[in-house]
């Protein structure tokens, strides 16, 4: 167990519908990654928030959005959803970087969402 | 861009012997950080070993170890002793230390035979 938690598990939705997925980083972590594993792309990276500040941009679309909270909880919003949206996500989370400019923390990984389209 | 690179889709070795997996990585960067996950059937990923590019010397985690050719831009991942439950996806990471955007590797799938 990573220390990751998210929810739903699993969640099954209808094309054009809006779904919200929910991260609790490992405590004390202020970084949150979020992540889609689908079987034709592949682990990609979409988003990171640190302290509730978004931090980096991945191939992230312009359906979906991200924000972190001040208790340090995540939420994907997944909007207009299509076919192709179905994949696992993933949330993941780091400690603060403690050597400075250009060091990356290891990133833990929660258990994942499975988002199902249909 | 960085990219990732495991050649071999899926690999499988006996319970108790070695096996190799590769993964090569192409960037322009001389600060990274480069990983290996491992995905249970379970769908967790799982850290399995860390190895920073400035850093020389190999990791070293109990059974795991890596092979770090900074040169050649290969990091190969060795499992010694072989046990049922590395049954699994891996996959080979990458990220920069300056760029959040960690690029992983199209993954290998790892059985381990009794």
């Amino acid at each position: 167990d990573s220390g990751v938690t998210q929810t739903p598990k699993h969640l099954i939705t209808a094309t054009g519908q809006r779904v919200t997925l929910r991260c609790s980083p490992r405590s004390g972590d202020l970084s949150v990654y979020w992540y889609q594993q689908s079987l034709d792309q592949g682990l990609q990276f979409l988003i990171q928030y640190y302290n509730g500040e978004e931090r980096a941009k991945g191939n992230i679309l312009e359906r979906f959005s991200a924000q972190q909270f001040p208790d340090l909880h995540s939420e994907l919003n997944l909007s207009s959803l299509e076919l192709g949206d179905s994949a696992l996500y993933f949330c993941a989370s780091s400690v603060p970087g403690g050597g400075g400019a250009g060091y990356q923390e290891t990133q833990y990984f929660g258990p994942g969402t499975r988002l199902l389209v249909l | 861009a960085q990219t990732v690179t495991q050649s071999q889709p899926e690999m499988s070795v006996q319970e108790a012997e070695t096996v190799t997996l590769s993964c090569t990585y192409d960037t322009s960067e001389n600060n990274y950080y480069l990983f290996w996950y491992k995905q249970p059937p379970s769908r967790q990923m799982i850290l399995v070993i860390r190895q920073e590019a400035y850093k020389q010397q190999n990791a070293t985690e109990n059974r795991f170890s890596v092979n770090f050719q900074k040169a050649a831009k290969s990091f190969s991942l060795k499992i010694s002793d072989s046990q049922l439950g590395d049954t699994a996806m891996y996959f080979c990471a990458f990220i920069s230390g300056d760029n959040n955007d960690m690029r992983f590797g199209a993954g290998t799938r790892l059985t381990v035979k009794p």
